[in-house]
């Protein structure tokens, strides 16, 4: 069964870094994701298309601060220089066998 | 640029229908490239996949809840549409409709949302 795992809560401090990490489910290794923000009380917003290699292709207006990577089954989401603005849930989202998955998400703190 | 709009009514009774338009402005509905999806996201919680379709009227369903749901589409006015039946408290939440690829099921575009209460 595709299943993504994510931690359901992160923190960092103002202009430091942050990684966050969704992991697929076994068997499904080599799935691309998309990461989604979601500011307090706003629409969910695509961040980028993450592929297996590592690779990844952000959406339109996206800053550098927000990159991606892989290593196995687990896909990374990385955030530099963190903002105030970047507190926000975080959900990895994936699809196979004509269905779509969406972890849990994760509420990231800017302390 | 690219728009899409929820609109419905805004409270549901139990053991009703709940039904949801979505129009999609700035671009095509008949684009063979993408499908049309909604996702729900019931109050204090993450997101839930409920179906797409495809212009050609090709659908997909979330298997939990594919027994209460029909997804349509209308060409002609640029719109799509949810049908869920025998709603209860459990079907309260934000609903919003979105866009995918048809190669790469990863929503790119994302409507306002709207909120639909199930309550007597």
């Amino acid at each position: 069964q595709l299943v993504l795992t994510q931690s359901p809560s992160a923190s960092a401090s103002l202009g430091a870094s942050v990684k966050l990490t969704c992991t697929l489910s076994s068997g499904h290794s080599s799935y691309a994701i998309a990461w989604h923000q979601q500011q307090p009380e706003k629409v969910p917003r695509y961040l980028m298309k993450l592929n297996g290699d590592g690779r990844h292709t952000k959406g339109d207006g996206i800053p550098d601060r927000f990159s991606g990577s892989s290593s196995g089954a687990e896909r990374y989401l990385t955030i530099a220089s963190l903002q105030s603005e970047d507190e926000a849930d975080y959900y990895c989202q994936t699809w196979g066998a004509g269905t779509v998955v969406f972890g849990g998400g994760t509420k990231l703190t800017v302390l | 640029q690219m728009h899409l709009q929820e609109s419905g009514p805004g409270v549901v009774k139990p053991s009703e229908t709940l039904s949801l338009t979505c129009t999609v402005s700035g671009g095509s509905i008949s684009s063979s490239t993408y499908y049309w999806g909604w996702i729900r996201q019931p109050p204090g919680k993450g997101l839930e996949w409920i179906g797409s379709i495809h212009y050609s009227g090709s659908t997909h369903y979330n298997p939990s809840l594919k027994s209460r749901v029909t997804i349509s589409v209308d060409t002609s006015k640029n719109q799509f549409s949810l049908k869920l039946s025998s709603v209860t408290a459990a079907d309260t939440a934000v609903y919003y409709c979105a866009r995918h690829g048809s190669s790469s099921w990863l929503f790119d575009f994302w409507g306002q949302g709207t909120l639909v209460p199930v309550s007597s």
